[in-house]
């Protein structure tokens, strides 16, 4: 199957500060990523879906400016949380399809954010 | 959207027990994915099957698409089987890939 890394897997980090998180398809190329948060004992809730070369497509509810993504490469997509406040701590996974035109998906490892 | 229902929501069970984990969906899929979220927050990828029947060791899984449900069996359950288990899908409409998730089943096996 397709390998997907995420990079740090775990960061703390202050209010108000940024953090930039690293989202790799490690044996293939994505034109397309998603990333995906997951409170606590809860299911994971797609954020925003990054699209290689172009802008991201948010969810509802979910605020761009806070959360902005950039996909420069057919292998690399990055959440960088701006501003972040301890309601921003939580644990954001990446995946995507691995494209060899199935469906299928494959995630990372996850990003652990805690926010003090 | 597609709408994704996982039951139970929670299952406690003794070591060598069998299970089934159901998952409903709402609409035609492209995609269904079982998952299993490991102690650390990894997904693993279990089985892909937007329809028929796959199997791999203990686990199996079925999806009627008709039907709209898929199952997950884990047959002689071990300790390391714990965790939490998501369906995810696809909608056949959909033009963007992404998928959905349900709200897994909690499974804790005791030893």
């Amino acid at each position: 199957g397709a390998v997907v890394s995420q990079h740090p897997s775990w960061v703390i980090c202050k209010s108000g500060t940024s953090v930039k998180i690293e989202c790799r398809s490690l044996d293939f190329q994505a034109t397309t990523m998603f990333w995906y948060r997951q409170f606590p004992k809860q299911s994971l809730m797609l954020m925003a879906t990054s699209n290689e070369g172009s802008k991201a497509t948010y969810e509802q509810g979910v605020e761009k400016d806070k959360f902005l993504i950039n996909h420069a490469s057919l292998t690399l997509s990055t959440l960088t949380v701006t501003s972040a406040h301890p309601e921003d701590s939580s644990f954001y996974i990446c995946g995507s399809e691995d494209g060899t035109g199935s469906y299928e998906q494959y995630f990372g490892p996850g990003t652990r954010l805690t926010v003090t | 959207g597609i709408q994704v229902e996982q039951s139970p929501p929670d299952l406690i069970l003794q070591e060598g027990a069998n299970s089934t984990l159901r998952c409903n969906f709402s609409d035609s899929v492209n995609n269904l994915q079982w998952f299993h979220q490991n102690p650390w927050g990894q997904l693993i990828n279990l089985f892909y099957i937007p329809s028929g029947t796959k199997q791999n060791g203990r686990l199996s899984a079925t999806t009627v698409a008709t039907e709209r449900y898929s199952l997950l069996y884990i047959s002689s359950s071990q300790t390391t089987d714990s965790g939490v288990y998501f369906c995810a899908v696809e909608g056949l409409g959909n033009r963007d890939d992404k998928i959905i998730f349900g709200k897994g089943t909690r499974l804790h096996i005791l030893p």
